[in-house]
């Protein structure tokens, strides 16, 4: 069973400190793996799209790793903002074209 | 450009009415998805579009649950005899391809309550 894990469920940091939240999949069979922003009563915003081929994605302030062999995925956002308060989820993309979702990493920013 | 669009946002209906959703995709993406994400559960898988056929409609919890897609473009999720199970909120998203290699960009979903 093709199942993703997201650690912790929820966690708190005080404003300017590093972020660093991760993600393991049990199928190393992957296509690709993406992180998504979600605010709550809202819909999903890609963040990072990371291949199969490639060990990591950077845009802004995020940075995600890939370590396919070990099933393992994490995202950093440096520099913690209020604004960045959001559910972060992780989402993995096998042959048969569907996501496979962990639940998320709740995520509050303190100011 | 416009992104993936949804309608209703909001959708309250009676135990055992029918309700249709519906997916605008992103002009030119070839492949639509439907995700539910129920309170508690994440979000699961229902069916992939690839034009107008669905290739996979096994994640579709029951036969109360069926979806059109109609000139390659604009998706609708009907859901028959609604019970309380099934609220939820409803996502739709669309690929450039059906490779999976490809981004899939998120619609802001239908919410839909079954009182």
């Amino acid at each position: 069973k093709q199942e993703v894990t997201q650690i912790p469920a929820a966690l708190s940091v005080p404003e300017g400190e590093n972020l660093v939240l991760n993600c393991s999949f049990t199928d190393s069979a992957i296509y690709n793996l993406q992180w998504f922003r979600q605010d709550p009563g809202k819909g999903l915003t890609s963040l990072l799209l990371i291949q199969s081929s490639q060990r990591e994605q950077t845009s802004g302030r995020l940075n995600a790793s890939l370590d396919k062999s070990s099933g393992r995925s994490t995202l950093y956002i440096a520099a913690s903002q209020p604004g960045d308060s959001a559910t972060y989820l992780c989402a993995v993309t096998y042959g048969n074209n569907r996501l496979a979702f962990g639940k998320g990493n709740q995520v509050v920013v303190i100011p | 450009g416009a992104g993936v669009s949804q309608s209703p946002s909001n959708k309250v209906t009676e135990k055992g009415k029918d309700v249709e959703l519906r997916c605008d995709p992103i002009s030119g993406h070839t492949a639509l998805y439907w995700y539910r994400q129920s309170l508690g559960q994440g979000l699961e898988f229902l069916i992939y579009f690839q034009g107008n056929s669905a290739p996979d409609k096994s994640g579709l919890p029951s036969d109360r649950f069926s979806a059109e897609r109609t000139g390659g473009s604009v998706s609708t999720l009907t859901i028959q005899r609604t019970q309380q199970e099934d609220s939820a909120v409803y996502l739709c998203a669309s690929s450039l391809s059906q490779t999976s290699s490809y981004e899939q960009y998120f619609g802001p979903g239908t919410r839909l309550t079954v009182t």
